[in-house]
């Protein structure tokens, strides 16, 4: 079974210019979430999407990012403006729908390390 | 609301032996799971054991196994014969609402040779 697919792997950008990152998750796995992990501490919830719809939202901050979960398959995640306190990996995870308090957890992504100068 | 903490930044180990990271954790339900993952330096969070809060039994997966302690809300992660490859951040998670995880801070695990 392919794992889960982000891409860049890295991405070097100055403040103010915009980034995105892809994800692809596992196949099947309706669930799709976005963590944001600053340097020296556990991943954070971004966003997580049930097919193509957001479930929790809550904790990103829209007034710069923003994503989309097209035909509840591929997502991206965008930056705009980027600001220095932005520099972080960001990981993708996918799970069987609403399954990640179970049996099964999640499936992660090897993230995006975005550096902001 | 659901907290994690490890308090235990940076552990070193020798090869072969034994060590265990200390988890503890705070959430209003009964049932639940518990999750440790590791994160080498590839960055990808690998799960490496689980534990459903409603079997007293304490998960084990080869030479990882866990002290589950459910009325402390205590949940720590020891290896056995340490090997090289071992050496990672560690991370205890715990499910909230949503299904989302919640992360600790995590311990960086070095094996010495």
């Amino acid at each position: 079974e392919a794992g889960v697919a982000q891409s860049p792997r890295y991405k070097i950008i100055e403040k103010r210019q915009s980034v995105a990152f892809w994800c692809n998750p596992i196949s099947g796995h309706a669930t799709l979430y976005w963590y944001q992990q600053i340097l020296g501490q556990g991943p954070k919830l971004l966003i997580q999407f049930q097919n193509n719809g957001v479930v929790d939202d809550s904790q990103l901050p829209k007034d710069r990012f923003s994503a989309e979960r097209l035909k509840g398959v591929d997502s991206t995640l965008k930056i705009q403006p980027a600001k220095l306190e932005d520099s972080a990996v960001y990981l993708c995870a996918s799970s069987l729908a609403g399954d990640a308090g179970g049996a099964y957890g999640y499936t992660f992504g090897s993230g995006t390390r975005l550096t902001v100068v | 609301a659901q907290t994690v903490t490890q308090s235990q930044p940076e552990m070193s180990v020798q090869e072969a032996e034994t060590v265990t990271l200390s988890c503890t954790y705070d959430t209003s339900e009964n049932n639940y799971y518990l999750f440790w993952y590791k994160q080498p330096p590839s960055r990808q969070m690998i799960l490496v054991i689980r534990q459903e809060a409603y079997k007293q039994q304490n998960a084990t997966e080869n030479r990882f196994s866990v002290n589950f302690q459910k009325a402390a809300k205590s949940f720590s992660l020891k290896i056995s014969d340490s090997q090289l490859g071992d050496t990672a951040m560690y991370f205890c998670a715990l499910p909230a609402n949503t299904d989302k995880l919640i992360f600790g801070t995590g311990t960086r695990l070095q094996v010495f040779p």
